[in-house]
């Protein structure tokens, strides 16, 4: 597509219960990654994937958090068990190749009540 | 700990003046940097980035300095209009640790006056 898509934009749960986020890459991207950027704050590195190599798995807060990509296409981020800190918004952002310049998409905002 | 901060958390100028927007970094290894501007309900959009073997890189209205003694990041915007106003902030990286994912500041907030 013509940039990182991500689905939903908006999406509120309640407190315990599991959400998936969707994030679609740039065609062609090898590298994706997942920040989260609390209100009034910066982005906090997640995880990223490139190509068939390990995840850098580094900055996920909790095991409730995971996520997976497949082959160099869509990925899922999961979080369990929801607790109110988790609410922020999700950056998915995708470059092509691991050094190149990554590319943001609009976010899910989450809010857990 | 390493970090990358942004001295003032906000800055109004008037429509027609230069910006500079400042950005403190810690991590000595850091040796890949990034501005983004992040409008309002959308993700971080890239304006120009520097390697540390530069000290100054110019791009369509914008220049990013890079003094590596001090470790200190700017970005001048010149004859700054009303589409500058959003959320700006300095990412850094350090690629030749094979460590690809970005340390962002908190962002300053920069409001242009009419």
């Amino acid at each position: 597509g013509a940039g990182v898509s991500q689905s939903p934009s908006n999406k509120v749960t309640e407190k315990g219960k599991d959400v998936e986020l969707r994030c679609d890459p740039i065609s062609g991207h090898t590298a994706l990654y997942w920040y989260r950027q609390r209100l009034g704050q910066g982005l906090e590195f997640l995880i990223y994937f490139q190509g068939n190599s390990a995840p850098d798995k580094s900055g996920l807060p909790s095991d409730r958090f995971s996520a997976e990509r497949t082959g160099e296409s869509v990925s899922t981020l999961t979080i369990q068990r929801t607790q109110q800190e988790d609410s922020a918004v999700y950056l998915c952002a995708s470059s092509q190749g691991i050094s190149g310049s990554q590319h943001f998409g609009d976010g899910t905002r989450l809010s857990i009540l | 700990g390493e970090s990358v901060g942004l001295h003032l958390p906000t800055l109004s100028v008037q429509e027609g003046d230069n910006s500079i927007i400042n950005c403190a970094y810690s991590n000595s290894a850091s040796d890949y940097f990034i501005w983004y501007k992040q409008e309002s309900g959308k993700g971080p959009q890239f304006i120009i980035d520097i390697r540390s073997n530069m000290d100054k890189r110019q791009g369509q209205r914008v220049t990013v300095l890079l003094n590596k003694t001090v470790k200190h990041l700017s970005l001048q915007i010149a004859a700054t209009q009303p589409g500058d106003s959003a959320v700006y902030f300095c990412a850094e990286t350090t690629p030749h640790n094979n460590d690809y994912k970005l340390s962002f500041g908190a962002g300053t907030t920069v409001t242009v006056r009419a």
